[in-house]
């Protein structure tokens, strides 16, 4: 089926320290999504983003929290400074539409 | 608050088993309920789809069931397989929103041969 790429996998950083995730959305797709799944509890909404703008954000997408898809690359999702309390899995997904949403494999990020 | 609660939290099933997961919500205007399957390391994979204007959905061996006036839905396994042991996420999304999915706890089920 479609892919979602996402790079890193895995990322260990100092707290207070930048974080850029990476995601690869499949090729034609225009919606875009970051979910957050803390260690065996259920993925929660971060934000999503169609048409270079963000159409909802959730409670959790903090200040520190930043997103954006230059150019049609990388959709990213920044992290200005990291705290204690980022560390998850972050989830991209994308979709052609308002339909089924197509997820990468997540990066793991730890905050030390 | 829980918008969408799933039970039970993990199940073992015997191969050859049916398996039942269950899911309950509160808002009424949920219309759309996906049942997505993930793998350790991976990402969840959409498995089954349900509309609120449905009650049953089937594809091959997974089974959604949909109660509006319960605000219940469902998904059997039947003749489970080893292969099925995943995390099983229930999940909704509402009419007219910007396609955000709210999900479930999730289910660690484990099918042993």
């Amino acid at each position: 089926g479609p892919k979602v790429l996402q790079i890193p996998s895995h990322q260990i950083i100092d707290m207070g320290q930048m974080v850029t995730l990476n995601c690869d959305p499949v090729s034609n797709h225009l919606y875009f999504y970051w979910y957050k799944q803390i260690l065996g509890q259920q993925m929660e909404f971060l934000v999503n983003f169609y048409n270079g703008k963000v159409m909802e954000k959730s409670k959790l997408f903090k200040d520190q929290f930043s997103v954006e898809r230059p150019d049609g690359s990388y959709f990213t999702l920044k992290i200005q400074p990291t705290a204690l309390e980022d560390s998850a899995v972050y989830f991209c997904a994308s979709s052609l539409r308002r339909n089924t949403l197509y997820f990468g494999e997540g990066s793991r990020l730890i905050v030390v | 608050q829980q918008q969408v609660r799933q039970s039970p939290q993990s199940l073992t099933v015997w191969e050859g088993g049916t398996t039942v997961l269950t899911c309950s919500y509160e808002d009424s205007t949920f219309n759309y309920f996906p049942w997505y399957q993930q793998f350790p390391g991976e990402g969840p994979a959409l498995l089954i789809s349900i509309l609120s204007v449905s009650d049953k959905k089937e594809d091959g061996r997974f089974t959604t069931f949909f109660n509006k006036r319960e605000k219940k839905l469902s998904l059997h396994i039947i003749d489970s397989q080893p292969g099925d042991s995943a995390t099983y996420f229930c999940a909704a999304r509402r009419t007219g929103g910007n396609n955000k999915l709210t999900f479930g706890q999730g289910t660690v089920l484990s099918v042993i041969p």
